[in-house]
């Protein structure tokens, strides 16, 4: 069972700007990096953003993260009908040696 | 390309055991660190195990610690899961993944191979 907690659900309409977040505690967020992944339907999760608020190539700068204390959060501008998705946060716990994935944020694009 | 392909994946009954394999090819598997995720039907995913570079240093998810056991063969470019004691809660797509940087973070994802646990 997940630590991270994340909102079940967000929304908005084309180009406005969302933002996720994501709960932990100081054994996971607290002190460890924190990942976010986009799931699109029927495929397997990608990695979005690492360490916080580094994307990999490719993906645009429309997604950024950010951390401060025991939380984290993805914020989505210029929102497009293909963002929406499943988004996941990852952290490491240093309390359970294992990552845990947040409960997950399922992004509507009215 | 990374190509990660796995395999082994089937039904087994409560208490019984299976064998998940992973292909790995177009990166130098020995510098990266491994790991196996799994999903749920209509779940989110869980980080199951993972294994370092070398295969010296593995960690495993609370559900599953005592149960099942990664491995790693560099010189083949496979990586393994053994999955013993299994549970109708196992049942789930199990995705082999390739660490990002230096870490065991789900970077590459393979296409997932289906474990179904059931009497």
């Amino acid at each position: 069972q997940s630590v991270l907690t994340q909102p079940p659900s967000a929304s908005g309409t084309p180009g406005q700007s969302v933002t996720l977040t994501c709960s932990g505690s100081s054994s996971n967020i607290g002190t460890n990096f924190v990942y976010w992944f986009q799931q699109l339907p029927g495929t397997a999760p990608k990695l979005l953003i690492f360490k916080n608020d580094q994307r990999p190539s490719g993906v645009p700068d429309r997604f950024s993260g950010s951390k401060s204390g025991t939380s984290a959060s993805l914020a989505i501008s210029g929102l497009r009908s293909e963002d929406e998705a499943h988004y996941y946060c990852l952290a490491w716990d240093d309390r359970l040696s294992e990552y845990l994935f947040g409960t997950g944020t399922e992004v509507t694009v009215l | 390309d990374v190509q990660l392909l796995e395999s082994g994946g089937g039904s087994a009954q409560p208490g019984g055991s299976l064998r998940l394999s992973c292909a790995a090819s177009g990166f130098f598997l020995r510098r990266y660190a491994m790991s196996w995720v799994r999903q749920a039907p209509g779940k989110g995913p869980e980080w199951v195990a993972g294994i370092s570079g070398d295969g010296g240093s593995t960690d495993y998810g609370g559900s599953v610690k005592g149960r099942f056991v990664i491995n790693r063969d560099n010189s083949k470019s496979t990586l393994s899961l053994q999955m013993n004691s299994l549970r109708v809660e196992d049942t789930a797509v199990y995705y082999c993944t390739k660490g990002h940087e230096t870490s065991a973070v789900p970077e590459s994802w393979g296409q997932g191979t289906w474990v179904i646990v059931s009497s």
